[in-house]
């Protein structure tokens, strides 16, 4: 397996503009999150998926964010509008049953807001 | 909920001495413990996890961690490290509740 694939790997957009992050879990695995990392708060889960359905979105910051599991394949982060205070790094990772078993993290995408 | 401190942001050490990171938990359940290891423009890699048995777990690359319930800590330890060793380091914890949490991180350099 090719392991946790995001993309894209860099994104630098306009304030304002929308942004879609996009995420392929390991094969199998049916647990997916959604994490941002940045030099001021650290790491960050921002949603957790069992079975494409939301668990906790309790770490989204605002209504400009939103994320979707449409199937067990692919997962999408959606920003809109963008904004400065958005630019991060943002890592996707994939689980088996979710809580007690090791997270595969993909190589993240940073973005930049301008 | 659980959460997770990591007590030093930064580490640094000379090559082939000794290191400590520390890291403390807090959770009303039985816990489930991670190290993992994020080298420079990558993401997270699993270094050695406690899930339940022998409180004392290894990595591969000469870490070591040592789960101690009372004092509701997981501190990393390494004997001697490497250039290589330089990376940023997470401590995290879930429950048979809650999803994985994570630290701050704590960011090691290896001098030489």
């Amino acid at each position: 397996d090719a392991g946790v694939i995001q993309s894209p790997r860099h994104e630098v957009t306009e304030m304002g503009q929308e942004v879609t992050l996009r995420c392929k879990p390991i094969s199998g695995h049916n647990s997916l999150f959604w994490y941002r990392q940045t030099m001021m708060r650290g790491l960050e889960l921002l949603i957790y998926f069992n079975n494409n359905v939301p668990i906790d979105d309790s770490g989204m910051p605002e209504d400009r964010f939103s994320a979707k599991m449409p199937n067990a394949s692919f997962s999408t982060l959606k920003i809109q509008p963008s904004e400065p205070r958005d630019s991060a790094v943002y890592f996707c990772a994939s689980s088996l049953s979710g809580l007690n078993t090791e997270a595969f993290f993909g190589q993240g995408t940073r973005l930049t807001v301008v | 909920a659980q959460s997770v401190t990591q007590l030093d942001s930064q580490v640094p050490v000379f090559e082939e001495a000794p290191v400590e990171l520390r890291c403390n938990y807090s959770s009303s359940v039985s816990v489930y413990l991670f190290w993992y290891v994020q080298y420079p423009n990558q993401g997270l890699q699993l270094l050695l996890k406690y899930l339940s048995g022998s409180t004392l777990v290894e990595s591969i690359n000469g870490f070591e961690a040592e789960f101690n319930k009372s004092q509701t800590s997981f501190h990393l330890r390494k004997p001697s490290v490497h250039i290589s060793d330089t990376a940023e380091y997470f401590c995290a914890v879930s429950d048979q509740v809650n999803d994985m949490r994570f630290g701050a991180g704590t960011r090691l350099t290896v001098k030489p």
